[in-house]
């Protein structure tokens, strides 16, 4: 099993440009997560899917978007790059079991923003 | 809400030495709690998990961490450092529908 992946694995945009971060997992998982890594910062939730066809915002939504394409795949989307959104992204994913609250994670997508 | 605190962005220890990072939580509810280490450059893997049975977990690597409730803490340690435990180390606290993650420490190695 892959587990979860993420691509790309590095990007580098411009101020005001678009990207979509894609995200797959491969555990018939219900629940799927974006996170940001920033140093010093530990993981924040920008917006996670509880199950599919279901997003909410998590603590830092704003300047970004998500698609729950389906149950594998959830996706991130920044409209209009800002400096700000450099940094570490994290996908990840968890099962329905109801004391099985861990997560596992992809390999992170590296993208800075000029 | 439930948040955790993470004592020491940053740890130094000897190789051979003993390793203690510390975590102490905050819950409103029984918590489910979590180690996870990220190597350089890689994504999170989990180390060990409490989740109400054991207050003693053991996990992988060597690892292992006490359950405390009366210090709400859930310190992790390890008897004896390797060069290859440097890492950065992050504790995590369940919450309603995702996990809160303390800041981090690294944890340096020195020969």
């Amino acid at each position: 099993n892959a587990g979860v992946t993420q691509t790309p694995k590095f990007q580098v945009l411009k101020t005001g440009q678009s990207m979509t971060l894609q995200c797959a997992q491969d555990m018939n998982h219900n629940s799927m997560y974006w996170y940001r890594q920033d140093p010093g910062m530990g993981l924040r939730l920008i917006y996670y899917s509880a199950s599919e066809g279901t997003t909410d915002k998590g603590e830092v939504p704003n300047g970004y978007n998500v698609s729950r394409l389906n149950k594998r795949e959830f996706s991130l989307r920044l409209e209009s790059a800002a400096p700000s959104q450099t940094s570490v992204y994290f996908c990840a994913s968890r099962g329905l079991a109801t004391n099985s609250y861990e997560q596992y994670f992809g390999p992170g997508t590296r993208l800075t923003v000029t | 809400a439930q948040s955790v605190t993470q004592l020491g962005s940053h740890v130094s220890v000897s190789e051979g030495a003993l390793v203690l990072l510390r975590c102490n939580y905050s819950s409103s509810v029984p918590p489910y709690l979590f180690w996870y280490v990220q190597y350089p450059n890689q994504g999170l893997q989990l180390l060990l998990k409490y989740t109400s049975a054991a207050t003693l977990v053991k996990g992988i690597n060597g690892f292992e961490a006490e359950f405390k409730k009366s210090e709400t803490s859930f310190h992790l340690t390890k008897p004896s450092a390797h060069m290859s435990d440097a890492a950065e180390y992050f504790c995590a606290v369940s919450a309603r529908y995702a996990l809160n993650f303390g800041k981090g420490t690294s944890l340096l190695v020195t020969p």
